[in-house]
C-alpha cells in the first residue's frame, strides 16, 4: 500500500532558523506531491504543488520543496522561519493513474520560538 | 467567493448512536472528498463524491457511509458509533473534471467526540 513518512514530529526553532522538513513515499509510479500547512484554528491551506517539470517548487510565504526522485522525497524548506510559521505541516501525495485522493503523511509540527 | 463550510463545528455522541456531518463546497465545485483526521493516523482518506456519484473508497467500514446532492452539497454518515471515531472530520472540495485532479480546498472541520 501507498505510504507517506514524515520523519519529523515536532520541530522546533528559533527565528531567523533554517527549516527542511523531510517527506518520503512509497510508491514507485508518477505522482503529484503537496505539502499543506495547518495555522493553529485555522483551514489546511495548499503550500505548493510538484506535478511535473521544474523538480524544485517555490510556494507561498518563502517556502520551496525539491523532488528527488531517486530517493522518493520531497522536502519542505524555508531559508529563515519566522514566528508566524508556527503550524502543522502536512505532505501528500497523489498517484497520478489513482484515484482522486490524496495521501497524507501524518504531520510535523513546526514551533518557532521568538 | 465563500469558502467549504461544515456543519456543525462540533459533535459529542455516546457509542452506538449515529451522526451525520454536513459539507458545503466551494460554489462551481462538483467533486467533495471527506477524511479523518486523528492524532495517531493523520489524514486518512474515506470517500470522494463527484456529480452525486461516489467516486472512490478508502480504507473504512461500511458503518461509513455518504452522498452528495444535486447541488454538490455532500453529507457523511456514521453509524453505530465507536470510541475510535472519535476524530476531526475534514471535507475537501475541488472543481475536479472526470479523470483530472485540482487543487482540493479544505473546510474547517467537524470535531467529532465519542463517548
Amino acid at each position: 500500500a501507498q505510504s507517506v513518512s514524515q520523519h519529523n514530529h515536532h520541530v522546533i526553532l528559533s527565528e531567523a532558523a533554517s527549516l527542511e522538513l523531510g517527506c518520503n513515499y512509497s510508491y514507485g509510479g508518477t505522482v503529484n506531491l503537496f505539502w499543506y500547512v495547518q495555522y493553529p484554528g485555522q483551514h489546511l491551506q495548499l503550500l505548493l504543488k510538484y506535478f511535473s517539470g521544474d523538480p524544485l517548487v517555490k510556494g507561498i510565504k518563502g517556502f520551496e520543496a525539491e523532488f528527488i526522485k531517486s530517493k522518493f522525497s520531497f522536502n519542505l524548506r524555508k531559508p529563515s522561519v519566522q514566528w508566524s510559521d508556527t503550524a502543522e505541516y502536512f505532505c501528500a501525495v497523489k498517484i497520478t493513474t489513482g484515484a482522486n485522493n490524496l495521501f497524507f503523511g501524518t504531520g510535523t509540527r513546526l514551533t518557532v520560538i521568538p | 467567493k465563500a469558502g467549504v463550510t461544515q456543519t456543525p463545528r462540533y459533535l459529542i455522541k455516546t457509542r452506538g448512536q449515529q451522526v451525520t456531518l454536513s459539507c458545503s463546497p466551494i460554489s462551481g465545485h462538483r467533486s467533495v472528498s471527506w477524511y479523518q483526521q486523528t492524532p495517531g493516523q493523520g489524514l486518512q482518506f474515506l470517500f470522494e463524491y463527484f456529480s452525486e456519484t461516489q467516486r472512490n473508497k478508502g480504507n473504512f467500514p461500511g458503518r461509513f457511509s455518504g452522498r452528495q446532492f444535486s447541488n454538490s452539497r455532500s453529507e457523511m454518515n456514521v453509524s453505530t458509533l465507536e470510541l475510535g471515531d472519535s476524530a476531526l472530520y475534514l471535507c475537501a472540495s475541488s472543481l475536479t473534471t472526470s479523470g483530472g485532479f485540482n487543487e482540493q480546498f479544505f473546510g474547517p472541520g467537524t470535531r467529532l467526540t465519542v463517548l
